[in-house]
């Protein structure tokens, strides 16, 4: 099993829908979490961190996160043409000297 | 913006060759964590360098190595350079407080290639 999991994609939405991304770690003490967001050719953007379970949110963006499951998950609600992108999720983990371990991403294509 | 640079941008270089990448970290950051990302695919850890010493590491062999400097600026070379080694090296700094990582912000990285 992977140590970070993420829905595969490409995932695509009209422009306006809300764009669902999940994420699923492996190492249990894993305490903070992370999404970013990656245009191609470009680098990793922090979108948001969450620590705790429960919903998180800021502006269109909210984060979940629930531990007993081992699951993190993005919405993006009014989705626009220019959240197409890939995106991205980190867990901290204990096995790598509680260093991020990163998913495979989501690439999101949200059509106009 | 986030205040971290590296240097090149891009370079190309052929196999067995060594390769130095550059990073400087953002004001304030004591941490830096490398990167590599082949096409389509998560970064992948390769180390982290805090005060100067090297803190973790993930699955990469020892031709990958480090240095960070006392301005918190940082290094990541390569020997013996393979076709694999073809990625997109990012470097990410952070403000490290006691044992865990708090968010890490990334430069542009260095698009190495080699033939």
């Amino acid at each position: 099993q992977k140590e970070v999991e993420q829905n595969s994609g490409p995932l695509s939405v009209p422009e306006g829908a809300i764009a669902s991304l999940n994420c699923t770690y492996s190492d249990r003490v894993s305490q903070s979490f992370f999404w970013y967001r990656q245009y191609s050719g470009k680098s990793p953007e922090l979108i948001m961190s969450i620590y705790s379970n429960g919903d998180k949110e800021d502006g269109r963006f909210t984060a979940q996160l629930n531990k007993a499951s081992q699951y993190v998950s993005l919405l993006i609600r009014d989705s626009q043409p220019s959240d197409s992108a890939t995106y991205l999720c980190a867990v901290n983990s204990l096995a790598y000297g509680q260093n991020f371990v990163f998913g495979p991403g989501t690439r999101l294509s949200v059509l106009p | 913006e986030t205040g971290v640079t590296q240097s090149p941008t891009h370079l190309i270089k052929t196999r067995g060759q060594q390769v130095t990448l550059r990073c400087s970290s953002q004001s304030g950051h004591n941490t830096v964590s490398w990167y590599q990302q082949a096409l389509g695919q998560g970064p992948q850890f390769i180390f982290q360098y805090y005060r100067e010493e090297e803190n973790g590491r993930g699955n990469f062999p020892p031709r990958f190595s480090g240095l960070q400097f006392p301005n918190y600026s940082s290094e990541l070379n390569v020997n013996a350079l393979e076709l694999d080694d073809s990625a997109l090296y990012l470097c990410a700094s952070s403000l490290r407080l006691g044992s865990s990582t708090d968010t890490q912000y990334f430069g542009p990285g260095t698009r190495l290639t080699v033939l």
